[in-house]
């Protein structure tokens, strides 16, 4: 079947611009999961949901990152007034509901911003 | 929070032979999972091996074996018969079984497979 996927594959914007990755899930997968990975380091969890909601967004670094998943399937990360530091690898994983379930990931959305 | 550690920033090894990667990590809690993860140069994670904390065997996946010393707290992964495909950055990873869903990751370790 198919696996998650990411879109864009890579995305360039100016500082200051509103940006959104969009991240689809594996089909009846309720759990899902923002993760960003800097140049050089592993993956650091940003926000989790469960169906639609956000069971912990502790992740997020500021105001300016929000992620919405409305229909409990694909989910948007958005960012606001974009900041060069913003660049990096934004990675995707869904998985069944708990923690003993494995993460898939997605091929990621590589932000650069200029 | 729990902190994981992979000292090696790079390591290299010869095709056929076997190649150990390290992973140290901190944590309070008695009921975990700990992973290695591979990533290719195409950034798509995929999960080598798996280990939960409460089972004394070590896992094993074919070429790929760990060594999991709990009160140490560490989680190694052993290769064997290194293949070119082989080659790729290897993160290692925690998770929380009570409290747990996101992964905490290591800084990876880069493996060179030569020929």
């Amino acid at each position: 079947g198919a696996g998650v996927s990411q879109t864009p594959s890579n995305k360039v914007t100016e500082k200051g611009k509103y940006v959104e990755l969009r991240c689809d899930p594996i089909s009846g997968h309720t759990a899902l999961y923002w993760y960003r990975q800097s140049l050089g380091q592993g993956p650091e969890f940003l926000i989790y949901f469960q169906g639609t909601g956000a069971a912990d967004d502790s992740g997020l670094p500021n105001d300016r990152f929000f992620a919405v998943r409305p229909e409990g399937s694909v989910s948007t990360l958005k960012i606001q007034r974009t900041e060069r530091g913003d660049s990096a690898v934004y990675l995707c994983a869904s998985s069944l509901a708990g923690s003993i379930h494995e993460q898939y990931f997605g091929p990621g959305t590589r932000l650069t911003v200029t | 929070a729990q902190t994981v550690t992979q000292s090696q920033p790079e390591m290299s090894v010869q095709e056929a032979e076997t190649v150990t990667l390290s992973c140290t990590y901190d944590t309070s809690e008695s009921d975990y999972y700990l992973f290695w993860y591979k990533q290719p140069p195409s950034r798509q994670m995929i999960l080598v091996i798996r280990q939960e904390a409460y089972k004394q065997q070590n896992a094993t996946e074919n070429r790929f074996s760990v060594n999991f010393q709990k009160a140490a707290k560490s989680f190694s992964l052993k290769i064997s018969d290194s293949q070119l495909g082989d080659a790729a950055m290897y993160f290692c990873a925690y998770r929380s079984a009570d409290s747990g869903y996101a992964l905490n990751f290591g800084k990876g370790t880069s493996l060179l497979v030569t020929p």
